[in-house]
């Protein structure tokens, strides 16, 4: 069966280092994959889509990588800061026409 | 402005009782989506609708239904059927995947539901 996995529950970093978050997946060859930010009680906000054909995409402080052969997406946020503190979330196609499938989050926790 | 939004935002039901999650988008958005989350878990797809007059289930629908009359509009029951219903509901829209010109999916703010 399809399976999506991000790497640690949790994530603890200190303010201006880069945090890296990891999502693996099997059994599959999405199109594409994004990433999500959700805050405590409230719905997740997209940030980023990458798609099967491109190695890397950036926005701003944000970039993901999409290495198809190692069916794996890494999310790293350059100079972190306490305010980037959220749950991170992978997503990707199963199959055209259907929704898409969440991993269970990241939260990240970046102190001052 | 353009958005998704989701009423009410707290709901406690007694056991028994069905109750009816509302959702409205104005982004114009074919596609729309009704997730769980469940605390330490990922969002699992209940419902999901491409058009109007037509939805699909998703991974845990048992126990829920749904309609979807209008465009704007993705009404979300929790039957007494739903064995364990206390959980947060989020609603989605996006246009509609395998198009070619999917893009991101829009939340909700979510409705927490308690059943008491």
């Amino acid at each position: 069966s399809q399976k999506i996995e991000q790497n640690s529950e949790a994530l603890n970093i200190q303010e201006g280092k880069t945090a890296t978050l990891t999502c693996n997946y099997t059994n599959y060859s999405p199109a594409y994959l994004q990433w999500y930010r959700q805050d405590p009680g409230r719905g997740p906000v997209f940030l980023l889509l990458i798609r099967e054909n491109e190695k890397e995409k950036r926005k701003e402080r944000l970039k993901v990588t999409f290495d198809t052969t190692l069916k794996q997406s890494l999310f790293h946020i350059t100079a972190s800061q306490p305010a980037d503190s959220a749950t991170y979330l992978c997503a990707l196609d199963i199959q055209a026409g259907t929704a898409l499938i969440f991993g269970k989050g990241t939260t990240l926790s970046v102190s001052s | 402005d353009g958005g998704i939004t989701q009423s009410p935002k707290y709901l406690f039901r007694k056991e028994g009782q069905n109750v009816t999650l509302s959702c409205e988008q104005n982004l114009n958005h074919d596609a729309m989506y009704w997730y769980r989350q469940d605390p330490g878990q990922g969002l699992r797809l209940i419902y999901y609708s491409q058009i109007v007059n037509d939805f699909q289930k998703g991974d845990i629908a048992e126990g829920y239904s749904v309609s979807r009359e209008k465009k704007e509009s993705f009404p979300l029951t929790v039957t007494s059927a739903q064995k364990n219903p206390t959980a947060f509901y989020l609603c989605a829209s996006s246009t509609p995947p395998g198009t070619g010109i999917f893009n991101e999916q829009f939340f909700g703010p979510g409705t927490r539901l308690t059943v008491l």
